[in-house]
């Protein structure tokens, strides 16, 4: 079955640094769609890529979707203490099963 | 004030005994679903709907069963045979152009 997979598991900064989480498919997909869990918290939807080679940009986050279709990125520039958190990214198509990647868990230090 | 409601957020019982979480939404949406969490793990899929009256399982299914009689309501049962329930599980929704999912705030189970 479809699997996605996140690196790294984990990943420990200082805050000002930069931070980049991939996620990477087994099969092509039809869109990719990122989230973000602060601790004790829920999943928030973040952004849906859609287009081979889609740069999208929020704010200090950029999100890039690979030539392929197979594979994904989350950027976030200059860290803050606010974007601790584990990130999420899963095939958001018509698949209707709603997966997840294995999620990158954020730690930033002040 | 439309969401996705999971209760109660925490949940604790006796070894053996069977437990039902609540999710509600009034979104409409159609689909929905419920995700395993344990202590730095991912999402894990136990079920999900697309429609009222029919269900998937999802990766990790045994053990648990759900129902889904009303398009607002999809309540998961952890029964006894549900090797390892302490967890935190998640209910989400999402519409028919599957676009963004939302999820409620989570039930933290806890069997002693």
């Amino acid at each position: 079955g479809q699997q996605v997979m996140q690196i790294p598991q984990y990943q420990h900064v200082q805050e000002g640094e930069d931070f980049t989480t991939y996620c990477n498919s087994s099969t092509t997909l039809s869109n990719i769609q990122w989230y973000k869990q602060r601790p004790g918290g829920h999943p928030v939807f973040l952004i849906q890529l859609v287009k081979s080679g889609e740069v999208k940009k929020q704010k200090r986050l950029t999100f890039q979707f690979g030539e392929a279709k197979k594979n994904s990125s989350l950027h976030i520039t200059a860290t803050q203490t606010t974007d601790v958190g584990t990130y999420f990214c899963g095939p958001g198509g018509a698949t209707n099963k709603l997966i997840f990647g294995t999620g990158t868990l954020l730690a930033v230090q002040p | 004030d439309g969401g996705i409601t999971q209760s109660p957020k925490y949940l604790f019982r006796k070894e053996g005994q069977n437990v039902t979480l609540s999710c509600e939404q009034n979104l409409n949406h159609d689909a929905m679903y419920w995700y395993r969490q344990d202590p730095g793990q991912g999402l894990r899929l136990i079920y999900y709907s697309q429609i009222v009256n029919d269900f998937q399982k999802g990766d990790i299914a045994e053990g648990y069963s759900v129902s889904r009689e009303k398009k607002e309501s999809f309540p998961l049962t952890v029964t006894s045979a549900q090797k390892n329930p302490t967890a935190f599980y998640l209910c989400a929704s999402r519409g028919t152009d599957n676009t963004e999912a939302f999820f409620g705030q989570g039930t933290r189970l806890t069997v002693v």
